[in-house]
């Protein structure tokens, strides 16, 4: 089945230390996005990839960064976490920018 | 800001009733309202879209209502099923610079579903 894939489910990082998030697709979509979900809290798109193109919220702390180094692949990565930064991070995909988006399971990260 | 709204954080119905779940918003330029669910542990999930020139639309078991007047948007799930709990989210298609879009996300309303 064609799948928005989250690697790692759950990830456990110390404060300060640079942490890697993996999103991959078997959709052949051509827009991937990272949102921020914090508990209770609704998804808080921080940038997303129309092709090549990266596109940053203009909130999103320099703190996090990104790459796409092909269609299906999508890195998230934070280069100082802080303890704010503790929170699901969603990976998710559309082909162009329709509203129906497609959405991994997440990866949650713990800031110790 | 937000500019997407919901009026309940919670919301218990029984199994086999319908459920009603409302969302306010104050962007009127948006071209799009939509409805996702998430379950526990899951990514959201589309569930169904409403263009703003459009007062309603019918899914399976759903129903979007859009009241431009009001700025207001619902999401009527028919006969409710245990497999419908979940937290559901209303969001709009908002421009985020230049040519591209994104959507805003509202808080989100727990549906919980007795049996």
């Amino acid at each position: 089945d064609a799948m928005v894939i989250q690697n790692p489910r759950y990830q456990v990082t110390q404060f300060g230390k640079p942490v890697t998030l993996s999103c991959s697709q078997t959709l052949n979509h051509n827009v991937m996005y990272w949102y921020q979900q914090k508990s209770s809290q609704a998804p808080k798109l921080l940038f997303h990839y129309y092709d090549k193109d990266f596109n940053n919220e203009a909130d999103t702390p320099d703190n996090f960064q990104s790459r796409r180094p092909n269609t299906s692949f999508c890195f998230l990565d934070i280069r100082s976490p802080g303890l704010g930064d503790a929170a699901m991070y969603l990976c998710a995909t559309s082909r162009d920018q329709t509203v129906e988006q497609f959405f991994g399971p997440g990866t949650r990260l713990t800031v110790l | 800001g937000e500019s997407v709204g919901l009026h309940l954080p919670t919301l218990s119905v029984q199994e086999g009733d319908n459920s009603i779940i409302n969302c306010a918003y104050s962007n009127s330029a948006s071209d799009y309202f939509i409805w996702y669910k998430q379950e526990s542990g899951k990514g959201p999930q589309f569930i169904i879209d409403i263009r703003s020139n459009m007062d309603k639309r019918q899914g399976q078991r759903v129903t979007v209502l859009l009241n431009k007047t009001v700025k207001h948007l619902s999401l009527q799930i028919a006969a409710t099923q245990p497999g419908d709990s979940a937290v559901y989210f209303c969001a709009e298609k908002r421009v985020s610079g230049g040519s591209n879009y994104k959507l805003t996300f509202g808080k989100g309303t727990l549906l919980t579903v007795n049996p």
